[in-house]
């Protein structure tokens, strides 16, 4: 059972676009949301979180976006750049537990 | 990540087999945790520790067993390996805070044949 689902597989964006990577989650008691992103042959890197409270957060050219009736979260990246290619993993964790359920990941290919 | 070391990176093994992957962190972390990424599986947690000799299962425990007997060590076991684990092999620390996330190893690649 799947408690966090990233649909999309694969996303290729132009160069200076934006790219909007999704997530979905079936676990109402998830408090916490976290984006990774993956180099191949790397350990996945944090990039940015957000707190069930919050319906935003941003940090430079990423902005993560919940909505919590819709168990859905977002990662938009503005603009896109060659660099962001890589692979994408949304994280969710309940309140107190220190343990992220990953999704199946989606790999991002920016073209220049 | 400098602060977490694995080993060995890459290993290839015969089915049956036991095999040993060792976490080190500098960090002194209180969690450490070990995952596997597989093609369409995206991360999964096999195992994970709240501090020294307190572990727990994850969502794919079943043939592994992990012991951690210093902070700064955690080991994951393949008590006889076999096929299925195949995959590439994450440790991760932390994390600090419920919004700080993990920090990653480099990951180990085990091939199983």
């Amino acid at each position: 059972d799947q408690q966090v689902k990233q649909n999309s597989p694969s996303l290729s964006v132009q160069e200076g676009r934006i790219s909007i990577l999704n997530c979905d989650y079936t676990n109402s008691m998830f408090d916490y949301f976290l984006w990774y992103k993956k180099y191949p042959a790397e350990g996945p890197t944090f990039l940015i979180s957000i707190s069930s409270i919050k319906d935003k957060n941003e940090d430079g050219r990423f902005t993560v976006f919940l909505n919590k009736s819709a168990k859905h979260l977002s990662l938009h990246i503005v603009p896109s750049q060659p660099g962001d290619s890589a692979v994408y993993f949304c994280a969710a964790s309940e309140s107190g537990t220190y343990k992220y359920i990953f999704g199946t990941g989606t790999r991002l290919k920016v073209l220049a | 990540d400098a602060g977490i070391t694995q080993s060995p990176r890459h290993k290839v093994t015969e089915t049956g087999t036991p095999v040993t992957l060792r976490c080190h962190q500098t960090e002194n972390h209180r969690y450490m945790y070990w995952y596997r990424q597989d093609p369409g599986h995206g991360l999964r947690l096999i195992h994970y520790s709240y501090g020294v000799k307190d572990t727990d299962k994850g969502e794919v425990s079943d043939g592994y067993s992990v012991s951690r007997s210093k902070t700064e060590d955690f080991l994951l076991t393949l008590e006889s390996a076999t096929s299925s684990q195949t995959s590439v092999y994450f440790c991760a620390t932390g994390p600090q805070s419920s919004l700080g996330g993990y920090t990653f190893g480099s990951g180990t690649r085990l091939t199983v044949v």
